[in-house]
């Protein structure tokens, strides 16, 4: 069991480009949490997505920002046209029928 | 809304003291409370978390309803705490992984 995985842990891109961060949940996990770690600043949820649903998008910016899970394949969180103040720390995070387990994040910077 | 408050950023003990990391919190309902730990380049893993009323790694919480506090106390503190600790609240339910995050202490243990 390899644990939740992210990739990749580190991400630079130019302002106006896009950032897909991906997330594979532990193996028979059917739920995966998305969270941002603003410099400075503790986890905030952003969105819970079950397999090819949104459950609760509550924390998620209303635009540039979208998450989908697949019926096949990792969990993806993308950004469209970043800007500076979306460089965080992303950390994904899936849980089964008791606790969640974390990942070890994606850094993006945006430049 | 649910909050969680961490008032130390930066805690410093020496080996063998005793430790208590403080955690406050604000909800409505009947909250889950977790104490998470991220040691040096790992990821977030769960500590313990009040349902359970274990004791892991000599750590232990108690849920105060009425001072509505979820301490971390350890009596020994030991250098491998040495860590940053996250107090998590979640509105229960079965979205284990849908968290209220404060903001972290960061435990220094000097030997």
């Amino acid at each position: 069991n390899a644990g939740v995985m992210q990739n990749p842990r580190h991400l630079v891109r130019r302002r106006g480009q896009e950032a897909r961060l991906r997330c594979s949940p532990v193996k028979g996990h059917s739920h995966v949490y998305w969270y941002r770690q603003l410099p400075e600043e503790g986890l905030k949820f952003m969105v819970y997505l079950q397999k090819e649903n949104i459950i609760d998008e509550s924390g998620m910016p209303k635009e540039r920002f979208s998450a989908e899970f697949p019926k096949e394949g990792p969990s993806i969180l993308r950004i469209q046209q970043v800007v500076r103040g979306d460089s965080a720390a992303y950390f994904c995070a899936s849980s089964g029928q008791a606790e969640a387990f974390f990942g070890q994040g994606t850094r993006l910077t945006v430049v | 809304a649910q909050r969680v408050t961490q008032p130390e950023k930066l805690l410093s003990v020496f080996k063998g003291a005793p430790v208590e990391l403080k955690c406050n919190y604000s909800y409505s309902g009947s909250p889950e409370l977790f104490w998470y730990v991220q040691y040096s380049r790992q990821r977030l893993q769960l500590l313990l978390r009040h349902i359970s009323r274990e004791s892991i790694k000599g750590f232990t919480a108690d849920l105060n309803k009425g001072e509505t506090s979820f301490h971390l106390k350890k009596p020994f503190a030991q250098e491998e705490d040495s860590a940053m600790y996250y107090c998590a609240l979640s509105a229960g339910g079965t979205s284990y992984g849908k968290l209220t995050f404060g903001q972290g202490t960061i435990l220094t243990v000097h030997p």
